[in-house]
């Protein structure tokens, strides 16, 4: 089991507020995705970040790679109630298999 | 809409029922894969499969059976349940060798209450 650990579990903002949340594991993997997944939804693929260090912006969202690529970052600026949900990152590992996160958890308050 | 099927959308069941959960994708995918979500746990890995006639165990597979006989259709049996099996179950789909950028197309889940 490859684990990946996410921080904060639950967020809570304003709207308008700035927040990012973090994707930590001791695995090395050769790619990590993004997903969002809305109440009584699946997870939805919202990216994928592939080189080590690379950054892709989504609109308002930022998402980061680490160097070693073990570990990413979601930013997300002027936070709107529409991206209320829960966050989850999830490593590629072989040719199919995906190791998910534990989520964050984003409410934005209007 | 092409995508990933389940049914049903919620399941009450008392212990020792054994039922089926099913999943059903138009994509072509060879790739599909069972996941069991649990707060604070994120999604483990049930079983997957590679194709047809193809399975193979995930992260947490006691319990649970599965088959693939068609490119379309993976099914996941409960044998006889129990109370921790109580979850929300998720399938999801893939071309095989895609993930790594693609990603997983997933179903809209099944809740599963066990009693």
């Amino acid at each position: 089991t490859q684990l990946l650990e996410q921080s904060p579990q639950f967020l809570s903002i304003q709207e308008g507020e700035n927040l990012t949340v973090y994707c930590n594991s001791s695995s090395v993997f050769s790619s990590l995705q993004w997903y969002r997944q809305e109440p009584g939804e699946g997870p939805v693929l919202l990216v994928t970040v592939v080189t080590g260090g690379e950054v892709k912006k989504l609109k308002r969202l930022t998402f980061q790679f680490g160097d070693a690529r073990k570990d990413s970052s979601l930013h997300i600026t002027a936070a709107q109630p529409g991206d209320t949900g829960l966050y989850l990152c999830a490593g590629v590992a072989g040719a199919n298999n995906l190791f998910f996160g534990t989520g964050t958890r984003l409410t934005v308050i209007p | 809409n092409a995508g990933v099927t389940q049914t049903p959308k919620f399941q009450v069941l008392k212990t020792g029922q054994s039922m089926t959960l099913q999943c059903a994708q138009d994509m072509n995918h060879e790739y599909m894969s069972w996941y069991r979500q649990d707060p604070g746990m994120g999604l483990r890995l049930i079983h997957y499969s590679v194709g047809a006639g193809i399975t193979d165990q995930g992260e947490v597979p006691n319990g649970y059976n599965v088959s693939r006989s068609t490119t379309e259709d993976f099914p996941l049996r409960l044998l006889s349940a129990a109370p921790s099996q109580t979850s929300v179950y998720f399938c999801a789909s893939s071309e095989t060798d895609r993930v790594f950028i693609y990603g997983y197309t997933f179903g809209s889940g099944t809740r599963l209450t066990v009693v």
